[in-house]
């Protein structure tokens, strides 16, 4: 189970931000990867991908996004919140079967 | 540049039985996993069900097995959601999703298509 907090942010734009997802397992493998990812789903649209292994930022991924952890603790920061970033953040598990999301956390601008 | 088009939702009755397709171009389809999901009103997203490259492994989410069945065609570049014995409980957007190489994730996603489940 993922557990994400807060479920709903009031940022005003170029005020950091800062999302938190713990898992009820760990999620490293013995591969030595750590299978989490975060998503942003904008309004009507499907969710896009932000960060995947925790912390590597995806193909065209702003760097006021970043992502760190380890284990079953996990963080999505955003430096300097923009308009643009308005949207549900989800964090995704792929260690284990099924792969499953938090609840998602809904962030608005002021 | 990958585009994943997915068709077939509509209004159905509980009982009922609805196929979804999704038709992809930009990439050599039949080298990848792919995926549906599906994200209830309101509520956050669903991994329903995915299935190999050459067909090799199936899986299910608790929910759904026995009743959904994932396929593919190659040749047309199309994914497939067979889906019985709906419930309102299947009421959804539901997406289409590319994996990566490594089948580690979703990398593309289409826009989904809205199954309604309602007498």
């Amino acid at each position: 189970v993922l557990t994400q907090t807060p479920l709903s942010l009031s940022v005003t734009p170029g005020q950091p931000a800062s999302i938190s997802c713990k898992s009820s397992q760990s999620l490293q493998h013995s591969d030595g990867k750590t299978y989490l990812y975060w998503y942003l789903q904008k309004p009507g649209q499907p969710p896009h991908l932000l960060i995947y292994e925790v912390s590597s930022r995806f193909s065209g991924v702003p760097d006021r996004f970043s992502g760190s952890g380890s284990g079953t603790d996990f963080t999505l920061k955003i430096s300097r919140v923009e308009a643009e970033d308005a949207g549900v953040y989800s964090c995704m598990q792929s260690r284990k079967l099924p792969w499953t999301f938090g609840q998602g956390t809904k962030v608005e601008i002021k | 540049q990958v585009r994943l088009v997915e068709s077939g939702g509509g209004l159905v009755k509980p009982g009922g039985s609805l196929t979804l397709s999704c038709t992809a171009s930009g990439f050599t389809f039949s080298d990848y996993y792919m995926s549906w999901l599906r994200q209830a009103p309101g509520k956050g997203l669903e991994s329903v069900s995915y299935i190999s490259d050459g067909t090799r492994y199936t899986n299910y989410a608790e929910s759904v097995r026995g009743r959904f069945s994932i396929s593919r065609d190659d040749a047309k570049k199309s994914l497939f959601l067979q889906m019985n014995s709906l419930t309102a409980d299947d009421t959804a957007v539901y997406f289409c999703a590319k994996q990566d190489a490594s089948g580690s994730y979703y990398v593309n996603w289409g826009q989904g298509t809205l199954v309604i489940v309602s007498s």
